[in-house]
């Protein structure tokens, strides 16, 4: 059990570029979530995945976002346009459904937008 | 809705002391709870997670209650230590189907050596 991975640890980009993150979930969780977490603040819940299955978005993910898990193992958060506003920690978490849906999160992504 | 709240925001200690941590949430229909640790720039450990029939968890030194009727749940650390230092967060189901998580702002912890 290796955990949960995030790839890259660090981005930095220019206002306006697309950018994609990668999350590997611990190998038998069945359920994945994405938080966005910015600085002195709780993590806050983006979306969450069942499986292959994207089951609820967060009002906070606006069009410019985009989430996959095309095979209910690894998932990829997408941003296009990146405003400066998008800056923040982008954290992955995983979990077994019905074992107390304890999540274990990753190191998550910091996300720079100039 | 669902809101989180932990207090104290911030907390500086001399090491060896005992304290406490206090999380609320205003739904009590929750069926967990989450405490997790966060050092700067890292992502999140869990610490302990308590059950609703639950009312307590330990590990090592640390010591996690619930008590759902009242909304509230604390996190006792025994003994502190230097590396005990970092943001501590509790954090709660937002709903019963998906499991996302409510999380309050954290408290952030210092303890002096």
């Amino acid at each position: 059990d290796t955990g949960v991975s995030q790839n890259p640890r660090h981005k930095i980009t220019k206002r306006g570029q697309n950018v994609t993150f990668r999350c590997d979930p611990i190998s038998e969780h069945n359920r994945l979530y994405w938080y966005r977490q910015t600085l002195g603040q709780g993590p806050e819940f983006l979306t969450y995945f069942q499986n292959e299955a994207q089951l609820e978005k967060s009002r906070l993910l606006s069009d410019r976002f985009s989430a996959e898990r095309p095979k209910g193992s690894f998932s990829t958060l997408e941003i296009q346009r990146t405003e400066q506003g998008d800056s923040a920690m982008y954290l992955c978490a995983s979990s077994l459904m019905g074992v107390g849906n304890e999540q274990f999160f990753g190191p998550g992504t910091r996300l720079t937008v100039l | 809705k669902q809101e989180v709240t932990q207090i104290p925001a911030a907390l500086s200690v001399p090491e060896g002391e005992n304290l406490v941590l206090n999380c609320s949430f205003t739904d009590s229909a929750i069926y967990n709870l989450q405490w997790f640790r966060q050092d700067p720039g890292k992502g999140l450990t869990s610490l302990l997670l308590i059950q609703s029939s639950q009312r307590e968890q330990t590990s090592g030194r640390l010591n996690a209650s619930l008590d759902k009727s009242s909304g509230r749940s604390t996190l006792y650390i025994a003994a502190s230590q230097p590396g005990d230092s970092a943001t501590y967060l509790c954090a709660v189901p937002g709903s019963s189907n998906t499991g996302k998580l409510i999380f309050g702002q954290g408290t952030t912890l210092q303890v002096k050596p």
